[in-house]
């Protein structure tokens, strides 16, 4: 089966430093969403990407987190400086791309800003 | 603008049916459905789209009111295996933006 990607699965790191996530999506969608998921806030959306063009990262605090794609095959994302509320599990989910298709969700990475 | 789930939580015995309702203000082009057990990934169940199409999978059934912007999902006689959380994305199609906003969430639990 086909599924996405993300390393690594668990990061603890001192607040300050910079977190990098990364996302393989599966091989021949087009479109690449992040998202954070809390207790307090449920699955947030981050940003996504579409032909790895980025779409809407409205959702994304702009001065301390940015999401690229380099290739179709990798997504990243990174926070700096990081600060003990970033902690989360960060997911990132690829689709075929237009409305209606289903996420693929990779299996998140847990990060820990201490 | 998130979409609310109703109910919050559930706890059902082995065998018994369950309704979780997601509803949005806002005008929906269509809705998803996740299962997310602890620990994992959200795993998709199914998708209803506007006209009445619906893909998704066969034990799973779900419907979609387009004037009442509300969908529903219908877990018929529960399994201990449906026990997670539930979640409902919606999606606001306006052209070029399939931006999936997911509810807060429905936390089934089955119980032998």
């Amino acid at each position: 089966d086909a599924r996405v990607t993300q390393t690594p699965r668990h990061k603890v790191t001192e607040m300050g430093q910079e977190v990098t996530m990364r996302c393989q999506p599966i091989l021949g969608h087009n479109t690449v969403f992040w998202y954070r998921q809390t207790m307090m806030q449920g699955l947030e959306l981050l940003a996504y990407f579409r032909n790895r063009a980025p779409l809407d990262d409205s959702g994304m605090p702009k001065d301390r987190f940015s999401a690229e794609m380099p290739d179709a095959t990798l997504a990243t994302l990174k926070i700096q400086p990081s600060e003990p509320r970033d902690s989360a599990v960060y997911f990132c989910a690829s689709a075929r791309g237009g409305v209606g298709s289903p996420l693929h969700f990779g299996n998140g990475t847990r990060l820990t800003v201490t | 603008q998130q979409p609310v789930q109703s109910p919050q939580a559930v706890i059902l015995r082995e065998g018994e049916d369950a309704v979780i309702n997601c509803s949005s203000s806002k005008a929906l082009y269509s809705v998803h459905w996740y299962r997310q057990k602890h620990g994992e990934a959200p795993v998709f169940l199914m998708i209803l789209l506007k006209g009445g199409e619906q893909k998704g999978h066969e034990k799973i059934s779900a419907s979609f009111n387009e004037k009442k912007q509300q969908s529903s999902l219908y877990l018929t006689a529960s399994q201990l295996s449906y026990s997670g959380t539930y979640f409902c994305g919606t999606e606001r199609a306006n052209f070029g933006n399939e931006k999936l906003t997911f509810g807060t969430g429905t936390r089934l639990t089955i119980i032998p």
